[in-house]
């Protein structure tokens, strides 16, 4: 079974410019969640989608935005970049019907904003 | 708000077990989890606890809940080299909002 796939593996912007991440999630797997692993500030829960609706936010600006299409896969995006949004992203997926609560990561891509 | 706190560094011999705490402070979180990141690696859920559960054993995995004091520990037996990464503890609050807040993470080296 394929696991999470996210895309780029790297990504390197300038400041004020703006980002897009994607994120496939696991076959079957209807809710896609989004984090921001920053150095020294940990795991931060970013956005979660569900059934291509957001459900809930993190306590992020609404420069980042994001959506979910109709395959569950998932797009994030970082406006206006600036150059404390340098950070890994992980993206997770899990179903919404059993197991809900178990989410599994992708790799993430690394964000540099110089 | 919830907050999740894990020491930050832990150091074992390769065959012995490790410990690694963490305590959290949302009374309502509901299932509560363990996932190791290794370099250049996303995160790999390990295992989970129900809030309701005391204790959960999944191999050389034990992860033992004390809600009482609000303390979450994960023991590893007979730790080996390739258990050296980060892992972090994390909870899920309650409601269906499926917002996870996770620890700082505790980097664990197993020395041969």
């Amino acid at each position: 079974e394929a696991g999470v796939t996210q895309s780029p593996t790297h990504l390197i912007k300038t400041r004020g410019q703006q980002a897009t991440l994607r994120c496939s999630p696991i076959s079957g797997h209807t809710s896609v969640y989004w984090y921001q692993q920053a150095l020294g500030l940990g795991l931060q829960f970013l956005l979660w989608y569900d059934e291509g609706e957001e459900r809930n936010r993190g306590n992020f600006p609404p420069r980042f935005s994001g959506r979910q299409f109709p395959n569950y896969s998932s797009e994030l995006n970082v406006n206006a970049l600036e150059l404390e949004d340098s950070a890994l992203y992980l993206c997770a997926s899990s179903t919404t019907v059993l197991r809900r609560y178990e989410q599994y990561f992708g790799p993430g891509t690394r964000l540099t904003v110089t | 708000g919830e907050d999740v706190e894990q020491s930050l560094f832990l150091s074992v011999r390769e065959g012995d077990s490790s410990v690694i705490n963490c305590t959290y402070t949302d009374s309502s979180s509901t299932y509560l989890y363990w996932y190791k990141q290794e370099p250049g690696a996303g995160l790999q859920l390990l295992t989970y606890i129900f809030s309701n559960m005391d204790m959960k054993q999944d191999q050389r995995l034990t992860v033992l809940l004390n809600k009482k004091d609000k303390h979450l520990s994960l023991r590893i037996a007979d730790t080996q080299t390739g258990d050296s990464a980060i892992y972090f503890c994390a909870e899920i609050e309650s409601g269906g909002y499926q917002k996870v807040t996770f620890g700082t993470g505790t980097k664990l080296q197993v020395i041969p």
